[in-house]
């Protein structure tokens, strides 16, 4: 079965230093995978995904995700964290690309970011 | 990008009442609509998926019975939820995905919302 794991449930960073959110997936075949955050009370905002090619991916708020296959992993990172990006990160695969496919995700990281 | 919509945003209602939910697409055609459960400080859990037109496929453990999905077109699908207790308290959040494809279909997310029995 796809699924993912984030294995921080906390991460507390200082303002202006760089921040990494850890993600390892468990999938067969070419994983197709997600970042979203969620600000309280409101839905998932889409911040970027992986399905192929460079295994770095830009999406939004200036946030990025590395792709390694060899361990299996789908780090966030953002060079220089704001007080803004407090909020709850969730990982996601999705479970193929046909019509009949899911988007499973993680258990979230709560960021906290201090002045 | 494109536009999901859920209404409404916040419901009150008493134990045993029942209460629907809708999901919109607002500028694409949503073949397939999912419909996950939050509960507070966890993930999402995906309750079920729906085509357009046929009944949804739920997920292990969630009774069809109880929340009862309806995906009439391609732009509107409903979530109720019947005889509500409590327990069935959560934020509900919706999910609507184009038409197949490989780097499509994009999935997209609504707002939620936030359901409390009393």
């Amino acid at each position: 079965a796809q699924s993912v794991a984030q294995p921080e449930d906390q991460v507390n960073v200082a303002e202006g230093n760089p921040l990494t959110v850890k993600c390892t997936y468990s999938v067969s075949g070419n994983p197709y995978l997600f970042w979203y955050v969620q600000y309280p009370n409101r839905g998932l905002q889409f911040l970027l995904k992986y399905i192929t090619g460079d295994n770095l991916v830009k999406g939004s708020y200036g946030f990025e995700a590395e792709f390694n296959k060899s361990q299996t992993s789908f780090h966030l990172k953002k060079p220089s964290a704001l007080v803004s990006d407090s909020a709850l990160y969730f990982c996601a695969v999705r479970t193929g690309y046909s019509s009949a496919s899911k988007i499973i995700f993680g258990s979230g990281t709560r960021l906290s970011i201090r002045p | 990008g494109a536009v999901v919509s859920q209404h409404p945003s916040r419901v009150i209602c008493k134990s045993g009442t029942s209460v629907k939910i809708e999901c919109r697409s607002l500028d694409f055609q949503a073949t397939t609509m999912f419909w996950y459960r939050q509960f507070p400080k966890q993930s999402l859990m995906l309750m079920a998926t729906s085509n357009e037109g046929s009944k949804a496929t739920y997920e292990q453990g969630v009774e069809k019975d109880k929340f009862l999905i309806n995906h009439a077109s391609l732009t509107l699908s409903t979530l109720t939820v019947t005889s509500a207790h409590p327990e069935d308290s959560s934020f509900y959040i919706c999910s609507a995905r184009e038409g197949p494809g490989l780097a499509g279909p994009e999935q997209y997310f609504g707002p939620g919302t936030r359901l409390t029995v009393t």
